[in-house]
Order: structure tokens, then C-alpha cells, then sequence
């Protein structure tokens, strides 16, 4: 079962923050966040192991709380190179046919940095 | 050097016929896959290939057949073509079965068009 995310698009001016949002409604062992560029691949950005932890990529953070079973992830001070599609995707928590080894992406965050 | 990289990265085709697409990693990772996004970004994922066995085969129809050669190459065969099948199709690859760990490599993406 794919995750929701929201919003489905943000519009920034450089400088300012955003946050996106990643909701499942199964117990999750990780939530990965990936930058889609247009026309690009997406690229990895950060996995979060269940344990509420927190991690950050350059001024991009996020974290994890597994007993909401959802992750944030946070663009501070966001540059005009955060602009593309967000996803997050989801391992659920127990090994089943159903989650074991499949991530399962949301339908993706647009952001816009402008100048 | 491409780590993931996929041919061809158009592909336009009439409806009835069969295409392949081919995909190769010099990363050295024992997991590859296919996804699948269509034309709301959603990324779903059709299959997956741990040291060339087949180990994740979502509900995809039967005129989508992968073939694992060796553990570096991941093609992906489709036969009698049909308008729902465009989309753009990523190949990825992983170190292993995706487990709270790894981290998913993307290809360039094959943007297939059936008219």
C-alpha cells in the first residue's frame, strides 16, 4: 500500500522552508526520501530506520515517527537546486510476501524554488 | 561511468507490437528492478531480480516478461504493446533486497510512447 504525501506541490522563494509530509497506514521499518529532477532520475536523498531518528542532507533534514507512522522531511533556507519532485517510500515494518523487499513510493511533492 | 544505465531512453511504437528495453549496473549490486511511473509520477514497482532469481513480481500483466542474463543486466520484455503502457519505466539497482538499508540507484528512464 503506497503512502500519501502532502502537499502535492509547494512554491518557494529562495531562502524560505517548506515541509513535506509522508503518511502510511501500516507499521513502516524505513521511509527513504528521493529528489526527481524533471526529466531526470530520482536520486537519493536519505533513508530513516524506525527509532525516530533524524538525518540531514546538506540544509535538507527529516525524521521519522514510527508510532504516527509518518516521516517529514524539512527544506530550510531552500535554494534554487531544491527545485523537483519529492517522493518518500515505505518498507513496511513486517516481513510478508506483502512488504518484504518492495519500497513503496507516494505520489510525489512538487517544489518550485524561485528567485 | 553511468552506474545504472538503460537503452533506449525513447521509444516509440505502435500499438500490437513488442519491445524490449535493456538495462545494465557496474555497481556491483546483487538487486535490480523495474518501476514503472506513469503519467501522475506515480512510481510503482513491477519487478525485482536478486542474483539473476526472480523475487518480486507485482501484479503486472503477462505481456511483461523480465530476464535477468547475469546479475549486472535487467531487460525488460513487453509483447503486444497497448496505449496503457506508456509511461516512463526505471530500472534501479540496490546492493541487496531493499531493507532499511539500501539505497536505490535509478537509471536515466526509457520514456515509452505506444500510439
Amino acid at each position: 500500500q503506497q503512502p500519501v504525501q502532502s502537499p502535492q506541490a509547494v512554491i518557494l522563494r529562495e531562502g524560505e522552508d517548506a515541509v513535506i509530509n509522508c503518511s502510511s497506514s501500516k507499521a513502516l521499518y524505513s521511509v527513504h526520501w528521493y529528489r526527481q529532477k524533471h526529466g531526470e532520475a530520482p536520486v537519493f536523498l536519505m533513508i530513516l530506520l524506525k527509532g525516530g531518528e533524524q538525518k540531514g542532507h546538506d540544509k535538507i533534514s527529516a525524521s521519522f515517527n514510527e508510532k504516527k507512522q509518518q516521516s517529514s522531511l524539512y527544506l530550510t533556507a531552500s535554494q534554487l537546486s531544491y527545485s523537483g519532485t519529492y517522493f518518500c517510500g515505505t518498507e513496511g515494518e513486517y516481513m510478508t510476501t506483502d512488504s518484504w523487499g518492495k519500497l513503496q513510493f507516494g505520489a510525489g511533492t512538487q517544489v518550485v524554488v524561485t528567485p | 561511468d553511468t552506474a545504472v544505465s538503460q537503452t533506449p531512453k525513447y521509444l516509440v511504437t505502435q500499438m500490437g507490437n513488442d519491445k524490449s528495453i535493456k538495462c545494465e549496473q557496474n555497481l556491483g549490486h546483487d538487486t535490480m528492478y523495474w518501476y514503472k511511473q506513469d503519467s501522475k509520477k506515480f512510481l510503482k514497482i513491477m519487478f525485482s531480480y536478486n542474483n539473476k532469481e526472480l523475487i518480486i513480481n507485482e501484479t503486472v500483466p503477462n505481456r511483461f516478461s523480465p530476464k535477468s542474463p547475469d546479475k549486472a543486466h535487467l531487460n525488460l520484455h513487453i509483447n503486444s504493446l497497448e496505449l496503457g503502457d506508456s509511461a516512463v519505466y526505471f530500472c534501479a539497482s540496490s546492493q541487496d533486497l531493499v531493507r532499511g538499508q539500501e539505497k536505490l540507484f535509478f537509471g536515466s528512464g526509457t520514456q515509452l510512447s505506444v500510439l
